[in-house]
């Protein structure tokens, strides 16, 4: 069975600083992950995903993440925070591709307050 | 640029009453989800259609949950009876194939009184 976890259900930031989101996963499979946006009472918008190959995959809004399959980790981190990244922040992972079924397993995710 | 629909974006109902939500995927997307988050959760998948097949509806409560895709296109997902358990966000997200890119709609808020 796959899961995931992120530590730290909020994480507070000033604005310039640096991002760090923690994501931990389990699967029995080398899995696809996924990092995840969501605005207050909107959807979810994918950041960044990896699948194969690269280990440190950069996303849109300067987000980036690094998949270190020996910590079983897919952290993300943005060098300079924003203050329109204020948002809920999910991760998830999904069975590769050879499988019939997309479904994404989510972490509980994380809220990033931006301090000015 | 393309999105997926969603209706209602917000929905208060009663508990014990029937409610409904209604997708429209991406144009030419085959595969469609529907998932249910709640408050301070991640969404849970809760069914997924490969055109008009269901793929996967194990975590679906079908002793109330029914969900359709009769054409292959868009979709509904049903409550009935509604319980006060089910006040959520249902999302629905649409992918070409199934192992493609997932794109979410802005969501149905659902709230049970």
């Amino acid at each position: 069975a796959q899961s995931v976890t992120q530590l730290g259900s909020h994480v507070s930031v000033s604005e310039g600083a640096l991002v760090l989101l923690r994501c931990n996963y389990s699967s029995s499979v080398p899995p696809y992950l996924f990092w995840y946006v969501q605005y207050p009472n909107q959807g979810l918008q994918l950041l960044l995903k990896y699948t194969t190959g690269a280990t440190l995959v950069k996303g849109i809004n300067g987000f980036e993440a690094e998949f270190k399959k020996s910590e079983t980790s897919f952290h993300l981190t943005k060098p300079s925070a924003h203050m329109s990244d204020a948002a809920e922040y999910f991760c998830a992972v999904r069975r590769p591709s050879s499988s019939n079924t997309g479904k994404l397993i989510f972490g509980q995710g994380t809220t990033l307050q931006v301090k000015p | 640029e393309a999105e997926v629909a969603q209706s209602p974006r917000y929905k208060i109902t009663e508990k014990s009453q029937a409610v409904a939500f209604w997708c429209d995927p991406i144009s030419g997307h085959a595969t469609l989800y529907w998932y249910r988050q709640i408050l301070g959760q991640g969404p849970e998948l809760l069914v997924q259609f490969q055109d008009e097949s269901v793929v996967d509806d194990s975590q679906l409560p079908k002793d109330r949950f029914s969900a359709e895709r009769l054409k292959g296109v868009d979709s509904t997902l049903k409550i009935q009876p509604a319980e006060l358990g089910d006040s959520a966000m249902y999302l629905c997200a649409s992918s070409l194939t199934s192992g493609t890119e997932q794109y979410f709609g802005p969501g149905t808020r659902l709230t049970v009184t």
